[in-house]
């Protein structure tokens, strides 16, 4: 395993319907985070994690959107009724917890909602 | 307020020319700078980051600091054209309660003319 690995690559869905994205962070990372990147922009903060503990929580967040971590490894990130809105890159990135802010981003899910 | 800005460009250079691009914040409590690279389509890079004002310097790159004026900056050597390329700028800010987390800049695109 040399990097964080996300799937799908890309996500094509309906207006309604409810997505889930997986990430796989480095394994000896202890710190996962999501972060949505739409064009021209710079990625924005959604969540992060620490091992299965969910730490923090965009205020932009809605509640349709909830992420998972159980076991502390990899991460699932779901969006309910997605909305045209929702259509962005979806960025999973890890980090050691002692240097929390050195990212090492996954590949990103391309979502796009019709 | 913007927390992060960066001019989004294009910022054409000439190939063996130095680049120079800038960026600013607003949280006068910031303390870790950084310099992602991310070429089009592709995840983020980290290639730089400068905690201390002052220069940094790691090969062609050198990382910029003035923390009175609340500024950063990035210089790239020797351009080359694989330095081609959105480069954003992100900042650990205290806004959100804490150090955890990073607040990206919309990027700068730079383009390296052969």
């Amino acid at each position: 395993d040399t990097g964080v690995s996300q799937d799908p690559r890309h996500k094509i869905t309906k207006r309604g319907q409810n997505v889930t994205f997986r990430c796989d962070p480095i394994s000896e990372h202890n710190r996962l985070y999501w972060y949505r990147q739409t064009l021209g922009q710079g990625p924005e903060f959604l969540t992060y994690f620490q091992n299965e503990a969910q730490l923090e929580k965009s205020r932009l967040l809605s509640d349709r959107f909830s992420a998972e971590r159980p076991k502390g490894s990899f991460s699932t990130l779901e969006i309910q009724r997605t909305e045209q809105g929702d259509s962005a890159m979806y960025l999973c990135a890890s980090s050691l917890a002692r240097e929390n802010e050195k990212l090492f981003f996954g590949s990103g899910t391309q979502l796009s909602v019709l | 307020q913007k927390e992060v800005e960066q001019n989004s460009g294009p910022l054409s250079v000439p190939e063996g020319a130095i680049a120079s691009l800038n960026c600013t914040y607003s949280d006068r409590g910031s303390q870790s700078f950084f310099w992602y690279r991310q070429y089009s389509g592709k995840s983020p890079e980290l290639i730089m980051f400068i905690y201390s004002n002052g220069d940094k310097e790691d090969g062609r790159f050198t990382a910029q600091l003035n923390k009175a004026s609340q500024y950063v900056s990035l210089l790239i050597r020797d351009s080359q054209p694989s330095d081609s390329a959105t480069y954003l700028c992100a900042v650990i800010t205290t806004v959100r309660g804490g150090a955890d987390g990073l607040t990206f800049g919309k990027g700068t695109h730079l383009i390296i003319q052969p």
